[in-house]
């Protein structure tokens, strides 16, 4: 099946520095998304992003659909920020996504 | 209140038990799915439908069921609760095309 790989795994930033995170994918993918999971354990929905580059705010993503990964931009990071940042895409003919294992964001005042 | 809401959000139940996990949305939206999510697997899913009486195995189906009998519902059934379904669960909606909304989780503990 389709393999989701999420880089890094883990990373920590002091507060006001930006990041990118990559997630890759071993096939053709759509309905590509990005996730924010909360210390508090609550799943939102970031972007839906299956090509181009969208904003919002701080965050931002680009999606390369034919080369197959997505990147999720954060700029002047805030301590807020930290959870874990899932992407998912979708598997096949049905809607149903498959997620990657997640980067753990740290931010440090 | 609109979205999508859970419940319960916590629960302990006792192996061998019956226990459904409840999840309604007030979208309409066509698709929605049960994910569970455990240290060193992430998210898997578990059950999805896609219209009202229609549903389909995920990753992971053994040992749950589903109904959609109507389109704002779609509980989630552990037949006969074990420990290895200790997890939390989480319920989403969508539609073609267009971003997943998650729930906000019901943490199962089966002792």
């Amino acid at each position: 099946g389709i393999q989701v790989e999420q880089s890094p795994p883990d990373l920590i930033l002091q507060e006001g520095a930006n990041s990118t995170l990559r997630c890759n994918f071993s096939d053709s993918v759509n309905n590509l998304q990005w996730f924010h999971q909360n210390p508090w354990g609550q799943l939102i929905n970031l972007f839906y992003i299956p090509s181009g580059t969208k904003q919002n705010g701080r965050l931002s993503a680009t999606t390369v659909a034919t080369e197959r990964y997505s990147l999720l931009y954060i700029s002047s990071s805030q301590t807020t920020d930290s959870g874990v940042y899932f992407c998912a895409g979708r598997l096949r003919a049905g809607n149903m996504l498959t997620f990657g294992g997640g980067t753990r964001l740290m931010v440090k005042p | 209140d609109a979205g999508i809401t859970q419940s319960p959000r916590y629960k302990i139940t006792e192996t061998g038990r019956q226990v459904t996990l409840m999840c309604h949305q007030t979208w309409s939206h066509s698709y929605m799915f049960w994910y569970r999510q455990d240290l060193g697997h992430g998210l898997r899913l578990i059950y999805y439908s896609a219209a009202a009486d229609i549903t389909d195995k995920g990753e992971v189906p053994d040992g749950y069921v589903v109904s959609r009998s109507k389109t704002e519902n779609f509980p989630l059934t552990l037949e006969s609760a074990t420990r290895s379904q200790t997890s939390v669960y989480f319920c989403a909606s969508s539609e073609v095309n267009y971003g997943y909304t998650f729930g906000s989780g019901t943490r199962l503990t089966v002792v």
